[in-house]
């Protein structure tokens, strides 16, 4: 595997389950990220890891809970989510810094139902 | 925060055909990336250009820091090159990426 991976790829779920994402970076990075990417709103920022700390919280609601166990994983855990949840969510991963550049993955394509 | 503004939102092109989408910000960035969205949401990088001018085969991007924009220019547009184009620059808080609205960008053969 190179790059930034992402599973599942598609993913339904109701809204009383708890699921989880997984993305894996392979690029020897050392920050990770998660972002939301609506249909009627810009790619947004969620969360930002480095060297597995969270940095940023970009106040998003409890029923969303990222993990990030090491440099190379991030997980981002989910329950009782609301149909409004439904999105691509994509995870990136960059060198630690400032003005480094970021690549994401594949993402997720989540439904709740 | 900072905005990032795209234009034009929509843009319908010839195979064949030269564009350019362009890129405004409104405060000064310590990074700015392109990317290209395709049909099944992946986005691919293109070009990371805080500053200056790079090329890579038909594209190229310009970013007058100074003057807070940036510009995609696509020559010789191919009908693969069709999907969403993106401008997203680094906001002053720790490597956050503030994206623009986008430019969907559909190439006819």
């Amino acid at each position: 595997e190179t790059g930034v991976t992402q599973t599942p790829r598609h993913l339904v779920m109701g809204m009383t389950n708890k699921k989880s994402l997984k993305c894996e970076q392979h690029l020897g990075h050392n920050a990770m990220y998660w972002y939301k990417q609506s249909a009627k709103k810009p790619l947004e920022l969620m969360f930002v890891y480095s060297l597995e700390e969270r940095v940023e919280n970009n106040s998003v609601p409890s029923r969303f809970s990222p993990e990030c166990p090491n440099s190379s994983h991030l997980f981002l855990h989910l329950h009782t989510l609301q149909p409004e949840d439904s999105a691509l969510y994509l995870c990136a991963s960059s060198p630690m810094g400032r003005n480094n550049e970021q690549f994401f993955g594949p993402g997720t394509r989540l439904t709740v139902l | 925060g900072i905005q990032v503004e795209q234009s034009p939102p929509d843009l319908i092109l010839q195979e064949g055909a030269n564009s350019t989408l362009r890129c405004n910000f409104s405060d000064s960035v310590n990074n700015l990336q392109w990317f290209h969205q395709n049909p099944w949401g992946q986005l691919i990088n293109l070009f990371y250009i805080p500053s200056g001018t790079k090329q890579n085969g038909r594209l190229s991007a310009t970013t007058v820091a100074t003057e807070r924009y940036s510009l995609l220019y696509i020559s010789s547009s191919q009908t693969t090159d069709s999907g969403v184009y993106f401008c997203a620059v680094g906001d002053t808080g720790f490597q956050k990426l503030v994206f623009g609205t986008g430019t969907r960008l559909l190439v006819s053969p």
